[in-house]
C-alpha cells in the first residue's frame, strides 16, 4: 500500500530557514500536499503541488518534489515562533484515492 | 466562506450516553468525511460522504453513526462508546471527492469517561 514517511521533530532557531522533509512510495501519486495543526487546533491546508511540477513558492514558502526520488519538502523562510506547529505531508492517487498522511513533523522553533 | 464549522469545540460524555458532533460548510462542497485524530497522530479516514450518500465506510465500529442531512451538514451520532475512542475527531469537506485537496474544520475534542 501506500507510505508517507516524515522525521518525527525538528528544531530550528527563529529568522533560520526550516527544512521538512517528506518520503513517499506511491508512483502514481497526483497531488502532494503539507498541512499545519497547532495545538488543539485543525489541519491547515498550507500549500500543495501537482506531480508534474518541481517547484512551488508561496510567500515564505517553497515546496520542492523529486519525482525521480519520491521526495518532497518545504521550506519555510525567516521561521517565527507562529510557525510551530505540526506539519503532515499527505498525498492523493489514482490508486489510493483518498489522502494518506505522514506521521507529522513537530517543529519546534527557538527564540 | 472557506470554513468548515464543528460543534461542539470540547465534549465530554459516559459510555452510556448518546451524543452527536456536528459539521456545516457553505462552500458548495460535495465531499465530506468524518476523520479521528489521536494526539501527535495522523488523522484517519472514518467515512466520505459523496454527494450525500456514504460511499466510504473504514470498517468503523456501528457505535459511530454519520448521517449527512443535505450538501452542507455531516452528523456523527455516538452511542456506547468506549474510552480508547476518546480523540480528536475531524471534519473536512472537498469540491468533489478523491485526488482534492481537503479543508479541514477545528475539531472536536472527545473525552469518554
Amino acid at each position: 500500500g501506500e507510505d508517507v514517511e516524515q522525521s518525527l521533530f525538528l528544531s530550528v532557531r527563529e529568522g533560520d530557514s526550516s527544512v521538512i522533509n517528506c518520503t513517499y512510495t506511491d508512483s502514481s501519486s497526483t497531488y502532494l500536499y503539507w498541512y499545519k495543526q497547532e495545538p488543539g487546533a485543525g489541519l491547515q491546508l498550507l500549500t500543495y503541488i501537482f506531480s508534474n511540477m518541481d517547484m512551488k513558492q508561496d510567500q515564505r514558502l517553497t515546496v520542492l518534489l523529486n519525482k525521480k526520488d519520491k521526495h518532497l519538502s518545504l521550506r519555510i523562510a525567516d521561521t517565527q515562533t507562529g510557525d510551530s506547529a505540526i506539519y503532515f505531508c499527505a498525498e492523493t492517487s489514482g490508486s489510493a484515492r483518498q489522502l494518506t498522511f505522514g506521521s507529522g513533523t513537530q517543529l519546534t522553533v527557538l527564540p | 466562506d472557506t470554513e468548515v464549522t464543528q460543534t461542539p469545540k470540547h465534549l465530554v460524555m459516559g459510555m452510556t450516553n448518546k451524543k452527536s458532533l456536528k459539521c456545516e460548510q457553505h462552500m458548495g462542497h460535495r465531499a465530506m468525511y468524518w476523520y479521528k485524530q489521536k494526539a501527535k497522530k495522523p488523522p484517519e479516514l472514518m467515512f466520505v460522504y459523496s454527494y450525500e450518500k456514504l460511499s466510504i465506510n473504514e470498517s468503523v465500529p456501528s457505535r459511530f453513526s454519520p448521517e449527512c442531512p443535505n450538501s452542507s451538514l455531516l452528523n456523527l451520532h455516538l452511542h456506547a462508546l468506549q474510552p480508547e475512542d476518546s480523540a480528536l475527531y475531524l471534519c473536512a469537506s472537498s469540491r468533489q471527492g478523491a485526488n482534492e485537496k481537503l479543508f479541514f474544520g477545528s475539531g472536536t475534542q472527545l473525552s469518554v469517561l
